[in-house]
């Protein structure tokens, strides 16, 4: 069954370190992936994507992920947190063969200590 | 332009009531979505629309009646709610359904309460 994990349920970083947030899914074709990220309140803004080509993805608000298919993964990274990430990250794949349907990860909270 | 637009920001309704929520998108996309998301948890699917046709409905109760007018606009007409549908409802849309993958452009959703 196709399935993402994001292993940290609440992440805590001072502000100006670098970040990892980890996400590994499980999806029996070429996987569609997506890191999204949510205000308190507020919709899902799309940072990034991956389709194919460059596993290197750059996105919005100085964000990186990498897809690694060896290892299942796609990491979302940052060499420097600003107070202002502080939010609900979400990774997310998505099933062409389901009309794009999307399946999420079950968040990352993220706090900004100043 | 990726904008998605939802009315109203915020309902609380009566477990009698029936509210509409609406979702509006221009940017051409022809496939749009309603998801449910609770507190703490990530969005749920309900339903889908293809090229202005229901594709994908995930199981929800017939309380929750979708309805696309044209590609632009999407509706979600809700009667006879129970407390435990309070949540925050997401649109989204994409530039096509079907087979093929695109991305989903999401609204900033509707904070339902049900009372």
């Amino acid at each position: 069954a196709q399935s993402v994990t994001q292993p940290d349920i609440h992440i805590t970083v001072s502000e100006g370190a670098s970040l990892e947030l980890r996400c590994n899914y499980s999806y029996g074709a070429t996987p569609y992936l997506f890191w999204y990220v949510q205000s308190p309140g507020q919709g899902l803004q799309l940072l990034l994507k991956y389709f194919s080509g460059d596993t290197l993805v750059q996105g919005i608000k100085g964000f990186e992920a990498e897809f690694k298919r060896s290892q299942s993964s796609f990491h979302l990274r940052t060499p420097s947190v600003l107070w202002s990430d502080a939010a609900e990250y979400f990774c997310a794949v998505a099933l062409y063969n389901q009309g794009g349907k999307l399946i999420f990860g079950q968040g990352t909270e993220l706090s900004v200590k100043p | 332009d990726t904008e998605v637009t939802q009315t109203p920001k915020h309902l609380v309704m009566g477990m009698t009531n029936k509210k509409s929520l609406k979702c509006e998108q221009h940017m051409g996309h022809r496939a749009m979505y309603w998801y449910k998301q609770k507190a703490k948890k990530p969005p749920e699917l309900m339903f889908v629309y293809s090229y202005e046709k229901l594709s994908i409905n995930e199981s929800v109760p017939s309380r929750f009646s979708p309805e696309c007018p044209n590609s632009s606009l999407l509706n979600l007409h809700l009667h006879a709610l129970q407390p435990e549908d309070s949540a925050l409802y997401l649109c989204a849309s994409s530039q096509v359904g079907g087979p093929s993958t695109d991305t989903q452009y999401f609204g900033p959703g509707t904070r339902l309460t049900v009372l």
